[in-house]
């Protein structure tokens, strides 16, 4: 059974730098064609896609967040790690982490997110 | 990148058939293979409803489908239901910037 839950403060000050974490079960990161990415949703607005990890550490950011972000791993830990720094007001969201399969056993090149944490808000106030 | 196109919202009675529209580029929804839609129930995670533009994860109705024509990808729902009240998504992933674009959402209401 596949799980992700994120996890961090529910408020940060503008300026500060906001730190998640992904803990997920189900599957691991070690393996061969596997991801995790990290996803966003101010209330009341679409997703938008931040960051994600591949299984041999290769990362890629969102070309507009590139600046502010940084996504890591803890294979050991079954953690994946979204650091944004500079949090402003407009940061306010559902942070949502999700597993992201580059193959499903059979084929390879699969771009989709096939479970979903339960995602977290975070609001950004002074 | 810009966000792909989708409605705001649609409408239906139960029973009934509706479609939502996502529009993108050359460079990504119309490339192959790689839109993907999702649902979202309000205060809930999005759930993988399509993928590679027209299949359906196991446990998923068959009510649902999805196809594609150039650079607009379509999602249909036929036999409405109320429980598919919910919002839409699509999303597609492009190769020029190695990342994806969602659409802006689409406002599912059952009359």
């Amino acid at each position: 059974q596949v799980t992700l839950k994120e996890s961090g403060p529910a408020v940060v000050k503008p300026t500060q730098t906001l730190t998640l974490t992904c803990t997920f079960s189900g599957f691991s990161l070690s393996t061969s064609g596997m991801r995790v990415i990290w996803i966003r949703q101010p209330p009341g607005k679409a997703l938008e896609w931040l960051a994600r990890i591949d299984w041999d550490d290769d990362k890629f950011y969102s070309t507009s967040l590139k600046t502010r972000l940084t996504i890591t791993k803890d294979t050991s830990k079954n953690q994946v790690v979204l650091t944004m720094t500079n949090m402003d007001p407009v940061d306010t969201a559902t942070y949502y982490c999700a597993r992201s399969p580059y193959c499903d056993g059979t084929t390879c090149s699969k771009y989709y997110f096939d479970y979903w944490g339960q995602g977290t808000l975070v609001t950004v106030s002074s | 990148q810009s966000a792909l196109t989708q409605p705001a919202s649609v409408s239906g009675s139960p029973g009934q058939s509706i479609t939502i529209s996502c529009t993108g580029t050359s460079s990504d929804v119309g490339s192959y293979s790689l839109v993907s839609w999702y649902q979202q129930h309000p205060g809930k995670a999005p759930k993988l409803m399509i993928y590679e533009d027209n299949k359906r994860p196991s446990g998923f109705s068959n009510r649902f489908s999805a196809s594609k024509s150039g650079n607009t990808a379509s999602l249909t729902i036929s036999g409405l239901q109320a429980e598919d009240e919910a919002d839409y998504y699509c999303c597609s992933y492009t190769h020029t910037t190695n990342s994806w674009l969602f659409g802006g959402g689409t406002k599912l209401t059952v009359l």
